[in-house]
Protein backbone atom coordinates (compact mmCIF):
# COMPACT_ATOMS: atom_id res chain seq x y z
CA UNK A 1 0.00 0.00 0.00
CA UNK A 2 1.03 3.55 0.10
CA UNK A 3 3.62 4.88 2.40
CA UNK A 4 3.86 8.11 3.87
CA UNK A 5 6.91 8.61 6.11
CA UNK A 6 7.37 11.64 8.38
CA UNK A 7 11.04 12.91 9.89
CA UNK A 8 11.59 13.12 12.40
CA UNK A 9 9.02 11.42 15.17
CA UNK A 10 10.44 13.44 18.10
CA UNK A 11 12.36 16.70 18.22
CA UNK A 12 13.10 19.27 21.02
CA UNK A 13 14.08 22.36 20.20
CA UNK A 14 14.97 25.93 22.15
CA UNK A 15 12.67 28.71 22.00
CA UNK A 16 13.63 30.66 19.09
CA UNK A 17 14.40 28.38 17.02
CA UNK A 18 13.18 26.95 13.65
CA UNK A 19 12.73 23.14 12.84
CA UNK A 20 12.19 21.53 10.21
CA UNK A 21 9.65 18.28 9.76
CA UNK A 22 9.47 16.44 6.70
CA UNK A 23 7.05 14.10 4.70
CA UNK A 24 7.76 12.18 1.77
CA UNK A 25 5.52 9.83 -0.33
CA UNK A 26 7.60 6.68 -0.75
CA UNK A 27 6.32 5.49 -3.17
CA UNK A 28 3.50 7.43 -5.08
CA UNK A 29 3.62 10.59 -6.29
CA UNK A 30 1.64 12.88 -4.21
CA UNK A 31 0.68 16.57 -5.56
CA UNK A 32 -1.71 17.29 -2.48
CA UNK A 33 -0.57 16.91 1.45
CA UNK A 34 -1.78 18.08 4.20
CA UNK A 35 -0.60 18.99 7.60
CA UNK A 36 -2.58 18.60 11.04
CA UNK A 37 -1.94 19.36 14.00
CA UNK A 38 -2.88 17.91 17.66
CA UNK A 39 -3.47 18.76 20.72
CA UNK A 40 -3.17 16.21 23.92
CA UNK A 41 -6.94 14.78 23.75
CA UNK A 42 -7.71 16.92 21.04
CA UNK A 43 -8.96 15.90 17.57
CA UNK A 44 -6.35 16.81 14.57
CA UNK A 45 -6.91 20.15 13.13
CA UNK A 46 -5.83 21.12 9.80
CA UNK A 47 -3.46 23.32 8.91
CA UNK A 48 -2.80 23.81 5.81
CA UNK A 49 -3.47 22.09 2.21
CA UNK A 50 -0.04 21.81 0.14
CA UNK A 51 0.00 21.34 -3.50
CA UNK A 52 3.33 20.82 -5.01
CA UNK A 53 4.57 23.41 -7.33
CA UNK A 54 2.00 26.12 -5.83
CA UNK A 55 1.90 27.94 -2.46
CA UNK A 56 -0.02 26.19 0.41
CA UNK A 57 -3.22 27.09 1.41
CA UNK A 58 -3.78 28.10 5.12
CA UNK A 59 -6.77 27.36 7.41
CA UNK A 60 -8.11 30.13 9.03
CA UNK A 61 -5.74 31.00 11.97
CA UNK A 62 -3.06 29.31 11.41
CA UNK A 63 0.20 32.02 10.92
CA UNK A 64 1.58 31.45 7.43
CA UNK A 65 4.77 32.65 8.53
CA UNK A 66 5.25 30.78 11.34
CA UNK A 67 4.90 27.87 9.82
CA UNK A 68 6.32 27.68 6.54
CA UNK A 69 5.22 24.86 4.00
CA UNK A 70 6.95 24.08 1.08
CA UNK A 71 6.39 21.75 -1.48
CA UNK A 72 8.76 21.74 -4.14
CA UNK A 73 8.46 17.79 -5.68
CA UNK A 74 6.17 15.24 -6.18
CA UNK A 75 7.37 13.22 -3.07
CA UNK A 76 8.10 15.82 -0.53
CA UNK A 77 6.40 18.51 1.78
CA UNK A 78 8.31 20.03 4.64
CA UNK A 79 6.85 21.84 7.53
CA UNK A 80 8.95 24.61 9.29
CA UNK A 81 8.18 25.82 12.54
CA UNK A 82 9.80 29.25 12.89
CA UNK A 83 10.48 31.09 15.69
CA UNK A 84 9.29 28.31 17.94
CA UNK A 85 7.83 29.07 21.23
CA UNK A 86 6.71 26.44 24.16
CA UNK A 87 3.02 26.58 22.67
CA UNK A 88 4.37 25.60 19.20
CA UNK A 89 5.04 22.39 21.19
CA UNK A 90 2.27 19.78 19.51
CA UNK A 91 2.21 16.60 17.50
CA UNK A 92 2.41 17.31 13.86
CA UNK A 93 1.25 15.01 11.64
CA UNK A 94 0.95 15.03 7.51
CA UNK A 95 -1.07 13.45 5.37
CA UNK A 96 -0.80 12.69 1.22
CA UNK A 97 -3.71 12.10 -1.02
CA UNK A 98 -2.64 8.67 -2.61
CA UNK A 99 -3.53 5.97 -5.12
CA UNK A 100 -7.12 4.70 -4.92
CA UNK A 101 -10.10 5.47 -5.66
CA UNK A 102 -9.31 8.63 -7.97
CA UNK A 103 -6.40 9.86 -5.31
CA UNK A 104 -8.96 10.60 -3.21
CA UNK A 105 -7.58 8.39 -0.26
CA UNK A 106 -5.30 10.29 2.25
CA UNK A 107 -2.22 8.40 3.47
CA UNK A 108 -1.15 9.29 7.23
CA UNK A 109 2.90 9.71 8.27
CA UNK A 110 3.44 8.35 11.62
CA UNK A 111 3.71 12.36 12.58
CA UNK A 112 6.11 14.18 14.85
CA UNK A 113 6.39 15.41 18.67
CA UNK A 114 7.88 19.07 18.52
CA UNK A 115 8.75 20.35 22.28
CA UNK A 116 9.88 23.51 22.41
CA UNK A 117 12.01 24.61 25.88
CA UNK B 1 -18.50 25.55 9.32
CA UNK B 2 -17.90 21.06 9.46
CA UNK B 3 -17.57 19.53 12.22
CA UNK B 4 -17.48 15.82 13.77
CA UNK B 5 -18.20 14.93 17.31
CA UNK B 6 -17.67 11.65 18.83
CA UNK B 7 -17.91 10.02 22.21
CA UNK B 8 -15.66 11.02 24.52
CA UNK B 9 -13.03 7.77 25.87
CA UNK B 10 -11.74 5.87 27.12
CA UNK B 11 -13.77 3.22 26.63
CA UNK B 12 -12.85 -0.40 28.12
CA UNK B 13 -14.74 -3.75 27.48
CA UNK B 14 -13.88 -7.46 28.03
CA UNK B 15 -13.03 -9.39 24.67
CA UNK B 16 -15.78 -10.37 22.36
CA UNK B 17 -18.07 -7.86 23.85
CA UNK B 18 -20.08 -5.66 21.08
CA UNK B 19 -18.87 -2.51 20.24
CA UNK B 20 -20.40 0.90 19.14
CA UNK B 21 -18.61 4.46 18.96
CA UNK B 22 -20.99 7.20 18.54
CA UNK B 23 -20.40 9.42 15.81
CA UNK B 24 -22.47 12.85 14.43
CA UNK B 25 -21.37 15.09 12.80
CA UNK B 26 -22.70 18.60 10.36
CA UNK B 27 -21.56 19.84 7.29
CA UNK B 28 -23.15 21.43 4.40
CA UNK B 29 -23.88 19.26 0.90
CA UNK B 30 -22.71 15.97 0.66
CA UNK B 31 -19.60 14.69 2.66
CA UNK B 32 -17.85 11.45 2.56
CA UNK B 33 -17.18 10.15 5.80
CA UNK B 34 -14.85 7.85 7.60
CA UNK B 35 -13.45 5.97 10.85
CA UNK B 36 -9.20 5.79 11.36
CA UNK B 37 -8.03 3.97 13.80
CA UNK B 38 -4.53 4.73 15.17
CA UNK B 39 -2.20 1.84 16.86
CA UNK B 40 0.29 2.72 19.57
CA UNK B 41 2.96 4.12 17.84
CA UNK B 42 1.83 4.57 14.27
CA UNK B 43 -0.12 6.45 12.26
CA UNK B 44 -3.68 6.64 11.28
CA UNK B 45 -5.13 4.04 8.78
CA UNK B 46 -8.20 3.76 7.12
CA UNK B 47 -10.59 1.43 8.86
CA UNK B 48 -13.29 2.43 6.83
CA UNK B 49 -15.57 4.47 4.78
CA UNK B 50 -18.81 5.59 3.20
CA UNK B 51 -19.26 8.03 0.19
CA UNK B 52 -22.90 8.47 0.13
CA UNK B 53 -25.90 8.13 2.29
CA UNK B 54 -27.20 4.22 3.75
CA UNK B 55 -23.33 3.65 2.10
CA UNK B 56 -22.09 0.98 4.38
CA UNK B 57 -18.72 0.62 5.53
CA UNK B 58 -16.76 -2.48 6.63
CA UNK B 59 -13.36 -3.59 7.51
CA UNK B 60 -12.48 -6.16 9.61
CA UNK B 61 -15.24 -6.72 11.44
CA UNK B 62 -16.10 -3.15 11.88
CA UNK B 63 -18.92 -1.67 10.07
CA UNK B 64 -20.89 2.08 9.85
CA UNK B 65 -23.54 3.07 7.78
CA UNK B 66 -24.16 6.49 6.88
CA UNK B 67 -27.27 8.36 8.23
CA UNK B 68 -28.74 11.17 6.37
CA UNK B 69 -31.76 11.50 8.25
CA UNK B 70 -29.62 11.14 12.25
CA UNK B 71 -26.02 12.58 10.52
CA UNK B 72 -24.72 9.70 12.35
CA UNK B 73 -21.92 7.10 11.54
CA UNK B 74 -21.75 5.08 13.93
CA UNK B 75 -19.07 2.57 14.10
CA UNK B 76 -20.56 -1.17 15.86
CA UNK B 77 -18.54 -4.45 15.51
CA UNK B 78 -19.90 -7.25 17.15
CA UNK B 79 -17.10 -9.28 18.97
CA UNK B 80 -13.57 -6.70 19.75
CA UNK B 81 -10.30 -8.45 20.54
CA UNK B 82 -7.06 -7.00 22.59
CA UNK B 83 -5.85 -6.62 19.28
CA UNK B 84 -8.99 -3.68 19.00
CA UNK B 85 -6.96 -1.54 21.41
CA UNK B 86 -6.42 1.62 19.85
CA UNK B 87 -7.51 5.38 19.14
CA UNK B 88 -10.84 5.59 16.71
CA UNK B 89 -10.94 8.64 14.55
CA UNK B 90 -14.59 9.81 13.10
CA UNK B 91 -13.91 12.29 10.18
CA UNK B 92 -15.47 13.95 7.33
CA UNK B 93 -14.41 15.44 3.82
CA UNK B 94 -16.64 17.59 2.01
CA UNK B 95 -14.64 17.84 -1.64
CA UNK B 96 -13.19 15.22 -3.04
CA UNK B 97 -9.53 16.55 -2.60
CA UNK B 98 -10.27 18.66 0.50
CA UNK B 99 -8.42 18.12 3.82
CA UNK B 100 -10.31 15.97 6.76
CA UNK B 101 -12.77 17.06 9.75
CA UNK B 102 -12.17 14.90 12.49
CA UNK B 103 -13.42 14.16 15.78
CA UNK B 104 -11.40 14.10 18.78
CA UNK B 105 -10.97 10.31 19.33
CA UNK B 106 -12.23 7.48 21.00
CA UNK B 107 -9.45 5.20 22.94
CA UNK B 108 -10.62 1.79 23.17
CA UNK B 109 -9.01 -0.51 25.60
CA UNK B 110 -10.24 -4.05 25.33
CA UNK B 111 -9.11 -6.50 28.53
CA UNK B 112 -8.53 -10.06 28.21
Amino acid sequence: GAVVSQHPSRVICKSGTSVKIECRSLDFQATTMFWYRQFPKQSLMLMATSNEGSKATYEQGVEKDKFLINHASLTLSTLTVTSAHPEDSSFYICSALGPGRGYTEAFFGQGTRLTVV
Amino acid sequence: GDSVTQMEGPVTLSEEAFLTINCTYTATGYPSLFWYVQYPGEGLQLLLKATKADDKGSNKGFEATYRKETTSFHLEKGSVQVSDSAVYFCALRGGGADGLTFGKGTHLIIQP
